[in-house]
């Protein structure tokens, strides 16, 4: 299994444009979670899924937007990126009646 | 308002020495705690629930909740275990805050 994968690896982008951050997982994990971690700070949860076609806000969802259609993926999309954007996103998974979450290896986004 | 202070973000010490990483929490219901480890260049994983009440890599942590605290100990440190470790209450659900972090450094 490769567990939890995201692409890009790194990204710069220009204030104002729009990308969508990838992340699938082959665990059949119905929840899923989106989170961001600027520099010296702990892990911000931005959105979460806990099944196919079901999300919610978290703690900063603002600027974002994402999407459940299938179990596998759950994209994070950036509408008009900012400055304040930049950060490094981790996506998570888990399995519905377990607590461990399995973590991607990050995105690095630039906002320039 | 659930919180997850760790107060130190940076700790050093000398290998085969014990090592305590704190952890502070806020929460009005019944908590449940996490040690997260991010190895330099590896993954975020779980290291510990506090639930589990189980040893891992030789660090144990103990909630108590009269001083809300699970800090994390390790009698003997060893270099392996340099890393940045994470905090966590599970809230609502299907959340989990995290504290912003400790970076371990164990010199030789």
């Amino acid at each position: 299994n490769a567990g939890v994968t995201q692409t890009p690896k790194f990204r710069i982008l220009k204030i104002g444009q729009s990308m969508t951050l990838q992340c699938t997982q082959d665990m059949n994990h119905n929840y899923m979670y989106w989170y961001r971690q600027d520099p010296g700070m702990g892990l911000k949860l931005i959105y979460y899924s806990v099944g196919a076609g079901i999300t919610d806000k978290g703690e900063v969802p603002n600027g974002y937007n994402v999407s459940r259609s299938t179990t596998e993926d759950f994209p994070l999309r950036l509408e008009l990126a900012a400055p304040s954007q930049t950060s490094v996103y981790f996506c998570a998974s888990r399995e519905t009646l377990r607590e461990t979450q399995y973590f991607g290896p990050g995105t690095r986004l630039l906002v320039l | 308002a659930q919180r997850v202070t760790q107060p130190e973000k940076l700790l050093s010490v000398f290998k085969g020495a014990p090592v305590e990483l704190k952890c502070n929490y806020s929460y009005s219901g019944s908590p449940e705690l996490f040690w997260y480890v991010q190895y330099s260049r590896q993954r975020l994983q779980l290291l510990l629930r506090h639930i589990s009440r189980e040893s891992i890599k030789g660090f144990t942590a103990d909630l108590n909740k009269g001083e809300t605290s699970f800090h994390l100990k390790k009698p003997f440190a060893q270099e392996e275990d340099s890393a940045m470790y994470y905090c966590a209450l599970k809230t609502s659900g299907s959340r989990l805050t995290f504290g912003e972090g400790t970076q371990l450094t164990v010199n030789p």
